[in-house]
């Protein structure tokens, strides 16, 4: 099955800031996902990533595929406090025209004003 | 913008007692998952519901969980026998297509069993 390793665990820093987080996966990502999630509540589609070397951008939030397919970065520039939450990735499984997205841990930001 | 709406968002359940979950996926959208997740960990993979019939499931998924989409619209998690380990958050997503497309996830349904 699909496992996918995100680092750091946690990470807590100062408004303004620049940050980067990770998702390795033990196979080749078929689709790559980056999800956020407040505390107790839904998740929050941010971007998918499909093809080696892909980057997307949505305002602040740059996701990156490697080309190998095998790691995904999400790097937030200037960071605010409307960033903070847990930020997932998930990927599809290959089975077929029907798969399950599973995900990761999830890494715990938090946005120091 | 169309959206996932489950309900209802708090359920608190005497263990052993049934519960039903509801989603509304939305609605161009054929495949349909319920996600679990534990206070502090991971987002779980429950089911996956593809025309009328279950497309694969996890090993949490045991006889005491069933699904159904009784009309065509709404699309239901049963547990029969609530066990205090059930405690969780419950998510609905759904997709236009089985893969290589965004998941739209519900709120929530925070099920607690005393």
């Amino acid at each position: 099955s699909q496992e996918l390793e995100q680092s750091p665990q946690s990470l807590i820093v100062q408004e303004g800031k620049n940050l980067t987080i990770n998702c390795t996966s033990s196979k080749t990502l078929y689709g790559l996902y980056w999800y956020k999630q407040k505390y107790g509540e839904g998740l929050i589609f941010l971007m998918m990533l499909q093809k080696g070397g892909e980057e997307k951008s949505h305002e602040k939030i740059t996701a990156k595929l490697d080309e190998k397919k095998q790691q995904s970065s999400l790097h937030i520039t200037a960071s605010q406090p409307s960033h903070a939450g847990i930020y997932l990735c998930g990927a599809d499984g290959y089975t077929g025209a029907n798969s399950k997205l599973t995900f990761g841990k999830g890494i715990t930001l938090s946005v120091r004003p | 913008e169309p959206e996932v709406t489950q309900t209802p968002s708090h359920q608190v359940t005497q263990m052993g007692q049934e519960v039903i979950l509801r989603c509304v996926p939305i609605s161009n959208h054929l495949y349909f998952y319920w996600y679990r997740q534990i206070l502090g960990q991971k987002v779980e993979f429950l089911v996956s519901f593809y025309n009328n019939e279950i497309s694969e499931k996890s090993e949490i998924f045991d006889d005491q969980f069933s699904v159904e989409r009784p009309d065509g619209s709404n699309f239901t998690l049963k547990i029969r026998s609530t066990k205090l380990e059930d405690s969780a958050m419950y998510f609905c997503a759904s997709r236009v297509q089985g893969i290589n497309t965004e998941a739209f996830f519900g709120q929530g349904t925070r099920l607690t069993v005393v």
